[in-house]
């Protein structure tokens, strides 16, 4: 039962253009959503995140967008870089046991900019 | 950076032997997680810790044991390898309570391939 699910495999952008990453989730008792950038043979990197108060949040050239009543979550960067050219995953974030908040994440969206 | 390293970086075994990874994080970070990363399937839960001998399951704990005698340490031990735990396994660490919430610091990652 796959809770946080990324549809798109693979996204492809021109430089400059705007990158739209979807996430959709199934469990409503999620509180707190992330993304994250992952370059290949490195870890996770966090980038934005956002509470489930809010339905917007801005970082720079990253917005985080939250639709809690379509529990639908989606990732804008503008404008899209070459560097952006990475794998983003999607998290969310319900569950503390003994203070530890347990993560769910998606399967991944693989974003390639082209020059 | 939460300081998180781990070892091997690259290992390759054979069916039945035992192996045991490394995360090892120097910011005295609380609470610590194994996760392993699979085409398909995002981040997925291994084992986590919240202190110091105190572990728990996470979705994916079946054929993993973990041990935390140190705060610093986190050990996660593959009994018997099949070759259904080839992966990347990755670390990660949390502040404590009231800083960066839900936030995951994660390490390198260890690709690990069971013959």
């Amino acid at each position: 039962d796959q809770q946080v699910k990324q549809n798109s495999p693979s996204l492809s952008v021109q430089e400059g253009r705007i990158s739209i990453l979807n996430c959709d989730y199934t469990n409503s008792m999620f509180d707190y959503f992330l993304w994250y950038k992952k370059y290949p043979a490195e870890g996770p990197t966090f980038l934005i995140s956002i509470s489930s108060i809010k339905d917007k949040n801005e970082d720079g050239r990253f917005t985080v967008f939250l639709n809690k009543s379509a529990k639908h979550l989606s990732l804008h960067i503008v404008p899209s870089q070459p560097g952006d050219s990475a794998v983003y995953f999607c998290a969310a974030s319900g569950y503390v046991i003994q203070g530890a908040q347990k993560l769910v994440f998606g399967q991944g969206t693989r974003l390639t900019i082209n020059p | 950076d939460a300081g998180i390293t781990q070892s091997p970086r690259h290992k390759v075994t054979e069916t039945g032997t035992p192996v045991t990874l490394r995360c090892h994080q120097t910011e005295n970070h609380r609470y610590m997680y194994w996760y392993r990363q699979d085409p398909g399937h995002g981040l997925r839960l291994i084992h986590y810790s919240y202190g110091v001998k105190d572990t728990d399951k996470g979705e994916v704990s079946d054929g993993y044991s973990v041990s935390r005698s140190k705060t610093e340490d986190f050990l996660l031990t593959l009994e018997s390898a099949t070759s259904s735990q080839t992966s990347v396994y990755f670390c990660a660490t949390v502040r404590s309570a009231g800083l960066s919430y839900n936030e995951q610091f994660f390490g390198p990652g260890t690709r690990l391939t069971v013959l």
